[in-house]
């Protein structure tokens, strides 16, 4: 089953202003952690902002917020004040803690690729 | 620059050849991990090393074998290569089994024919 959903195959969003890349994922363990990843096309993956299940506060990374709803189980990464240099495909990310073989495990979404104009 | 260098960034093979994938990290991490990526997919983990000395399946194993040949160190030998396994390969590292950062090489893209 899959682990991690991204809806959006696919966002345009215009320079300078804000978006938003939803995530969904599946786990019953009540410790994971969420991860988001930046691929340009360069192809390198760049890491951008982690969330742990049990941090309180969403994380922030400059530009990079979580809107983390554990209830719901989402992890969306909101991008504020787009740049020409965002267009890439974005990767959101789960770890899992049990059984515990899982905790190096990273299981990705299928990715967004985010494309900003001018 | 310090961080994950894999060798080599571009493979061709044919059917049936073996080939090694190198990767080195400079960053004194415990846990490394070798992950493939397929066209409209995410990556999905091969194998992955918690620390020196251990090694570990990961969701797509088959066809692969790996190596911790010391801390700084971990490789990814394909033995019999099969046009399924055209993809790109990525070696990461992070600084403890379940660090909450996990470093990326550059890839490396192999083509089997």
């Amino acid at each position: 089953a899959q682990k991690i959903t991204q809806t959006q195959p696919g966002m345009f969003v215009q320079e300078k202003e804000a978006v938003t890349l939803d995530c969904t994922y599946d786990t019953s363990d009540p410790s994971y952690g969420l991860f988001w990843y930046k691929q340009p096309s360069s192809g390198e993956m760049i890491f951008l902002i982690y969330q742990g299940s049990y941090d309180q506060q969403n994380a922030t990374e400059g530009r990079y917020s979580l809107n983390f709803q554990k209830a719901r189980k989402s992890a969306n990464l909101v991008i504020s004040a787009s740049q020409l240099g965002d267009s890439a495909m974005y990767f959101c990310a789960m770890r899992e803690t049990s059984p515990p073989d899982s905790w190096g495990k990273l299981q990705f979404g299928a990715g967004t690729q985010v494309v900003v104009t001018p | 620059n310090a961080g994950v260098t894999q060798t080599p960034k571009f493979q061709v093979l044919k059917t049936g050849q073996s080939m090694t994938l190198q990767c080195a990290q400079d960053m004194n991490h415990n846990s490394m991990y070798w992950y493939r990526q397929d066209p409209g997919m995410g990556l999905r983990l091969i194998y992955y090393s918690a620390s020196e000395g251990t090694t570990d399946k990961g969701e797509v194993p088959n066809g692969y074998n790996v190596s911790r040949l010391n801390k700084r160190e971990f490789s990814l030998r394909l033995e019999s290569a099969a046009p399924s396994q055209t993809s790109v390969y990525f070696c990461a590292s992070s600084l403890k089994e379940g660090g909450t950062e996990a470093f990326f090489g550059q890839g490396t893209r192999l083509t089997v024919v």
